[in-house]
């Protein structure tokens, strides 16, 4: 069975500095994995995924997320926050050993706050 | 979001009631998905569709039935809905293949009452 963690319920983070939001991953066979983000009374939208290839993912609105495949890792990150990126973030897993579907399994969100 | 449009964005209904909530795409993808998010819980998936003629159960579709009416359509009904119901309902759409992001809807935000 394939399973998603974000340890962080909420991760606070002061406008212009760097933030990371966690996420670590369990599946049987090679992992596809993605990042959503969710404003207020919005659908989530997609933002980056690793599929292949290099381990640094780059995504829209600066964000970038680094595959670690001994540490089944696949941390969010932004070299400067946003007050606008405040919103809720949820990393997704999906096993390459499953067969159709494309079930995506979702962790239970990450609430980021940026101040001023 | 607007490729994905879900009906009603918000209801209020009382326990034991029917209700339908309705998803239309104009992405022109096979796959669709109804997902229902509750707080601290995530993204849990109810059913999934991968063509008109082919629909799965997720792992929470007790209570749920659905009916996929067109490549463009996948309707999510409660059959007769009970409080523990009560929570915000996705839509989503995909194309085949592993690798392949899922677009959402804006979402429907079910009260039972």
């Amino acid at each position: 069975a394939q399973s998603v963690a974000q340890p962080e319920d909420q991760v606070n983070v002061a406008e212009g500095n760097p933030l990371t939001v966690k996420c670590t991953y369990s599946v049987s066979g090679n992992p596809y994995l993605f990042w959503y983000v969710q404003y207020p009374n919005r659908g989530l939208q997609f933002l980056l995924k690793y599929i292949t290839g290099d381990n640094l993912v780059k995504g829209s609105y600066g964000f970038e997320a680094e595959f670690n495949k001994s540490q089944t890792s696949f941390h969010l990150k932004k070299p400067s926050a946003l007050v606008s990126d405040s919103a809720l973030y949820f990393c997704a897993v999906r096993d390459g050993l499953t067969g159709g579907g494309n079930k995506l399994t979702f962790g239970t969100g990450t609430q980021l706050k940026v101040e001023l | 979001d607007a490729d994905v449009t879900q009906t009603p964005r918000n209801r209020i209904t009382k326990t034991g009631k029917r209700i339908m909530l309705e998803c239309s795409q104009t992405k022109g993808h096979d796959r669709m998905y109804w997902y229902r998010q509750d707080p601290g819980l995530g993204l849990r998936l109810i059913y999934y569709s991968f063509d008109v003629k082919d629909i799965n159960k997720g792992e929470i579709s007790d209570g749920y039935s659905v009916s996929r009416q067109a490549q463009a359509k996948f309707s999510l009904s409660l059959e007769s809905a009970i409080p523990n119901q009560t929570a915000l309902y996705f839509c989503a759409t995909s194309d085949p293949g592993q690798g392949n992001e899922q677009y959402f809807g804006p979402g429907t935000r079910l009260t039972v009452t």
